[in-house]
């Protein structure tokens, strides 16, 4: 089944500096990366996805970049705020039988100092 | 918001009992999701229900089962609790089993 692995598990940068999480997926089958943001006490909240047919997406700070052939993708985020911080979580969509789960990275903790 | 909304939103349990978690999808959505967030952890996934089946189950044993109604909201039923069991359970809803998936806010579970 697939795999994903997230990197780093904390991540400390100023306000106003650029912040890159990346993420490794082992079934090469799978074709949707989604990622979510969780606050402490709250739901995640997806900020952005990519689509296997798609290198790159971007919504004002925050980009997604995929590469299929090394299967990882990264989280950009340009100009953090303290807002930003939260626990990022990245995954991969498991095409199993007839269903699909969403398979997560143990996520990453963003602090973001003003 | 998601329009995903779980119910209830604590809930304290002793070891060996049951307990039932309630899931409204959001309107027009026939996918539901569940997934168990550990302290710390990525979500895992627990079982997805399409269209009132099971469409697929994670690395969970036989006591976690589910139910999807015609209104397409969602139970999820744990049996003989144990205190791993403990953590924070999310459902999620999507238009169809491929699709985004939005998430309710948890219930938060404490097995002592």
């Amino acid at each position: 089944g697939e795999n994903v692995e997230q990197h780093p598990s904390t991540l400390s940068v100023q306000e106003g500096d650029s912040a890159v999480i990346k993420c490794t997926y082992s079934d090469s089958a799978s074709n949707y990366f989604p990622w979510y943001k969780q606050e402490l006490g709250k739901r995640p909240q997806l900020i952005i996805d990519i689509r296997s047919n798609v290198g790159e997406k971007k919504d004002q700070r925050i980009a997604v970049t995929l590469n299929k052939t090394a299967k990882h993708f990264s989280l950009h985020i340009t100009e953090t705020q303290p807002e930003d911080s939260a626990v990022y979580f990245c995954a991969a969509i498991e095409a199993n039988q007839a269903g699909t789960a969403l398979i997560f990275g143990k996520g990453t903790t963003l602090s973001v100092s003003s | 918001e998601t329009g995903v909304t779980q119910s209830p939103t604590h809930l304290i349990k002793t070891r060996g009992q049951q307990v039932t978690l309630r899931c409204s999808s959001q309107s027009g959505h026939n996918t539901v999701s569940w997934y168990q967030q550990a302290l710390g952890q990525g979500p895992q996934f627990i079982f997805q229900y399409y269209r009132e089946e099971e469409n697929g189950r994670g690395n969970f044993p036989p006591r976690f089962s589910g139910l999807q109604f015609p209104n397409y909201s969602s139970e999820l039923n744990v049996n003989a609790l144990e205190l791993d069991d403990s953590a924070l359970y999310l459902c999620a809803s999507s238009l169809d089993y491929r699709g985004l998936s939005f998430f309710g806010q948890g219930t938060r579970l404490t097995v002592v």
